[in-house]
């Protein structure tokens, strides 16, 4: 079994400051890794994800993670935030092989001040 | 495409009575999921479907939630009866293989907020 964690439930980050939104994960397998963004009122929508390859994954509006194995690591990175940044941020995994179940997060709120 | 499609988006009901949730898939997705969300229990996943067929259901709360999905192209999630535990935010997602891969990575509607009085 895989489980996620994302340590800080709010982060208030001020406007054009850059971010970091923290996620580790456990897995006894090798994992796919996901972020997925919550805006009010909507579903989740992918951010980005991390299959194979490059440990570096850029995804939509200038979001980007990393992936860290030995840490167990998949931080979610933003050099310089906007408020429409404003959202509600999920980390998930999914084991490799097989049948993909996807393990969430707890989310982390994400609020760009002025 | 035009994505997942849940209707209703809303649903103000009272106690007792029956909530019928629908989701037809991403065309061509094999995979589809239902999950609640709440503030105090995040995101839940309910029950799952391959092919039409439920996989696994154990995060349905009770008897009193029912799934089903008749073919590839709609799938209901039904409560009967309701009670005002269960006014969340319900969520259909679907998943398809990404060259031959299934990866895990779902497409979600838009949500259908239920208030149960």
């Amino acid at each position: 079994a895989q489980s996620v964690t994302q340590l800080d439930s709010q982060v208030p980050v001020f406007e054009e400051a850059p971010v970091e939104l923290r996620c580790n994960y456990s897995s006894s397998v090798s994992v796919y890794l996901f972020w997925y963004v919550q805006y009010p009122n909507q579903g989740l929508q992918l951010l980005l994800k991390y299959l194979s390859g490059s440990t570096l994954v850029k995804g939509i509006n200038g979001f980007e993670a990393e992936f860290n194995k030995s840490q167990t690591s998949f931080h979610l990175r933003k050099p310089s935030v906007h408020i429409s940044d404003t959202a509600e941020y999920f980390c998930a995994v999914s084991r490799i092989g097989g049948y993909q179940k996807v393990t969430f997060g707890t989310g982390t709120k994400l609020q760009v001040i002025p | 495409d035009a994505g997942v499609i849940q209707s209703p988006r809303h649903e103000v009901t009272e106690m007792g009575q029956e909530v019928t949730l629908r989701c037809k898939p991403i065309s061509g997705h094999d995979y589809l999921f239902w999950y609640r969300q709440t503030m105090m229990r995040g995101l839940e996943l309910l029950i799952y479907f391959n092919n039409n067929v439920p996989i696994d259901d154990s995060g349905m709360p009770e008897d009193r939630f029912s799934a089903k999905m008749p073919n590839a192209s709609f799938s209901t999630l039904k409560i009967q009866p309701s009670e005002p535990r269960d006014s969340a935010v319900y969520f259909c997602a679907s998943s398809g293989d990404l060259a031959g891969v299934t990866t895990g990575e779902l497409f979600f509607g838009e949500g259908s907020r239920l208030t149960v009085l």
